[in-house]
């Protein structure tokens, strides 16, 4: 059952603390995509990758950082140094390029 | 620069038909995305324009004019499941591989 799953729904942290969120295809996709969402605001993108070993900065890339070690995963850390990291995550995955992007179902995340 | 311009809101009757719009300003132009996402949830694909014209499937159907920038989805038949927020969006960067989103058009469907 081919699809893109990220873990957990939801995730609550403490102001200072790092935390990870999870990202993982099986569609055999090369481009995987991270965006965060805010209420009446469309999807911003916060990093993506091409292949493996590879990662750019999108528009709001300050205080998160990802990597990419291997083609099904591509973890999103959110670390202290991000101001306001209250927000709906999503991941995507597409061949690059045109082609459509899939998205998981996305983590919300609070910090307390 | 890019830009993508969508109505905040929209209501409309169940049965109905209703379009959204969505204007769009982008340096080079490799067509353009409809989705649609339920509250909570992650967007799902509708459509993918890049030829002018009016693209038809089932209920739905996507439009676009490149000359003017502009794309509108109709959706017909409209039933309650329909209420969700649409979004556009246009590939931008080098190799088109990265899309830029409008707000989304918070669509409810009443009774």
């Amino acid at each position: 059952d081919g699809g893109i799953t990220q873990s957990p729904k939801y995730l609550f942290r403490k102001e200072g603390q790092n935390v990870t969120l999870s990202c993982e295809q099986n569609l055999n996709h090369d481009a995987m995509y991270w965006y965060r969402q805010d209420p009446g605001q469309g999807l911003r993108l916060i990093y993506y990758s091409q292949i493996v070993n590879d990662f750019q900065k999108g528009d709001i890339a300050e205080g998160y950082s990802v990597s990419r070690e291997k083609k099904e995963s591509f973890p999103l850390t959110v670390t202290s140094a991000q101001k306001n990291p209250t927000a709906f995550y999503l991941c995507a995955c597409g061949s690059g390029s045109t082609d459509t992007q899939y998205f998981g179902p996305g983590t919300r995340l609070t910090v307390l | 620069g890019q830009n993508i311009d969508q109505p905040t809101e929209m209501t409309a009757t169940e049965g109905a038909i209703v379009q959204i719009n969505c204007t769009y300003q982008t340096s080079g132009f490799n067509g353009l995305f409809w989705y649609q996402q339920h509250a909570g949830e992650a967007p799902t694909f509708l459509s993918y324009n890049v030829l002018d014209g009016l693209e038809e499937k089932g209920r739905f159907s996507s439009f676009l004019s490149r000359s003017k920038g502009y794309s509108y989805l109709l959706l017909k038949e409209l039933q309650m499941k329909d209420s969700a927020s649409y979004l556009c969006a246009a590939p931008f960067g080098s190799g088109y591989n990265k899309l830029i989103f409008g707000a989304g058009t918070r669509l409810a469907v009443h009774p």
